[in-house]
């Protein structure tokens, strides 16, 4: 059975400090997806980054990097040069197998960051 | 391009009736996607619809059903309403596998 865990319900930051946001998970396959999203309190699904298993560089989008250690099965989202604006709930999610199987994933609880100016 | 549209943004509901929540995918997606997220129990899978079938269901009751239009809108119908029924539901719709964007969602609230 899939299942991603995100151990830390809360994380505070400086603003323009790094964060970084954990997330472990767990598959019998060898194809997958992974997923960060930011959910403000609008209550929209915000997608950041994308991280495929057979991919061999961790992805990176702006201010957003994934550091994906799959022996480790984790795929932890480093936020750099934090704004009052990252302030939201953070969701890491798993998409089994390849993406022509659609787009059933499985979520974490949640962290919800804070950042302080 | 327009984002994914949900309608409505708001419903509040009594027991026992049944709703009907609607998504429109941006131009050109052929999957839709729907999640119910509660505090309880999170993001939760309910259906992926791809060219009108259903490709992925998640676990939950019957009374929980969708449907897709050939212009690709969806629509998800939850019949017999209970009070945990109330959730956020948030539509997602995709090109090409990948789960980019979601609408503002419709927070049912079931009285």
């Amino acid at each position: 059975a899939q299942k991603i865990t995100q151990t830390q319900p809360g994380m505070f930051v400086q603003e323009k400090e790094a964060v970084t946001l954990d997330c472990t998970y767990d598959t019998s396959d060898q194809s997958y997806g992974l997923f960060w999203y930011k959910q403000p309190s609008s209550g929209e699904m915000i997608f950041l980054i994308y991280q495929g298993s057979y991919d061999e560089q961790n992805a990176t989008e702006g201010r957003y990097s994934l550091n994906f250690q799959k022996a480790r099965k984790s795929a932890n989202l480093v936020i750099s040069a934090s704004q009052l604006g990252d302030s939201a709930m953070y969701f890491c999610a798993m998409r089994e197998g390849g993406m022509e199987y659609g787009n059933k994933l499985v979520f974490g609880a949640g962290t919800i960051l804070r950042v302080k100016s | 391009k327009a984002g994914v549209t949900q309608t409505p943004r708001y419903l509040i509901k009594t027991r026992g009736q049944q709703v009907t929540l609607s998504c429109s995918p941006i131009s050109g997606h052929r999957s839709v996607s729907w999640y119910q997220q509660t505090p309880g129990q999170g993001l939760q899978f309910l259906f992926e619809y791809f060219s009108e079938t259903q490709r992925n269901k998640g676990n939950f009751p019957g009374r929980f059903s969708g449907r897709q239009f050939s212009n690709s809108r969806s629509e998800m119908n939850v019949s017999t309403l209970e009070l945990g029924d109330s959730a956020l539901y948030l539509c997602a719709s995709s090109q090409n596998g990948f789960l980019a964007f979601f609408g503002q969602g419709t927070r049912l609230t079931v009285v």
